[in-house]
């Protein structure tokens, strides 16, 4: 596609249950960013993808949370056992070399009730 | 790690006025440096970005400038109209050894009164 998706757009869930969020980066481009985004706060870096190197997950909060992603594909984020201070923004965000601009994707809004 | 601070975090113009939000960085090799529009319910959107080889670049009515020495960089909106109204972000990035990655400033909410 033209841009990156991101998918669900929204997500409402049980505090303790488990969510999977899903980005679809533009094709070709080698790295992928995960950020998260608190209401009216900055962005914080979670995780980072490039190739088939070995992942960056120095951002990612506890052991809750973890990321994949196959080749230069489709990255998944799962948050286990949701606790309500993972409510927040999710943001996706590709690009295609060391000197080319980051394009993010919407976002997933999570809510844990 | 780096570290960027952002100012203000609000800020109320006049249409036609302009607005200065300014960053500065902690980490003397991060060498790009993004600013990004948030609109309501949407992703950042690249506005306009510099590298450390350069100490100006401009765009329309969107201007850049870095001070590599003081490790700061500023954005400028001239003939500011209602449509600018948005968040705006800062970013730094670092080399290989941080994995590229940005690291945001905590935004300005720009308002732009008609």
């Amino acid at each position: 596609g033209a841009g990156v998706s991101q998918s669900p757009s929204n997500k409402v869930t049980e505090k303790g249950k488990d969510v999977e969020l899903r980005c679809d980066p533009i094709s070709g481009h080698t790295a992928l960013y995960w950020y998260r985004q608190r209401l009216g706060q900055g962005l914080e870096f979670l995780i980072y993808f490039q190739g088939n190197s070995a992942p960056d997950k120095s951002g990612l909060p506890s052991d809750r949370f973890s990321a994949e992603r196959t080749g230069e594909s489709v990255s998944t984020l799962t948050i286990q056992r949701t606790q309500q201070e993972d409510s927040a923004v999710y943001l996706c965000a590709s690009r295609a070399g060391v000197n080319y601009g980051y394009t993010f994707g919407s976002g997933t809004r999570l809510t844990v009730v | 790690g780096e570290n960027v601070e952002q100012h203000p975090s609000t800020l109320s113009v006049q249409e036609g006025d302009s607005a200065v939000i300014k960053c500065t960085y902690s980490d003397s090799a991060s060498n790009y440096f993004p600013w990004y529009k948030q609109e309501l319910g949407k992703g950042p959107q690249l506005i306009i970005d510099i590298r450390s080889n350069v100490g100006e670049k401009k765009d329309q009515r969107i201007a850049v400038t870095l001070n590599k020495t003081a490790k700061h960089f500023s954005l400028h909106i001239t003939e500011t109209q209602p449509e600018d109204s948005a968040v705006y972000f800062c970013a730094a990035r670092g080399g290989e050894d941080s994995s590229y990655k940005l690291i945001f400033g905590s935004g300005t909410r720009l308002l732009v009164r008609p």
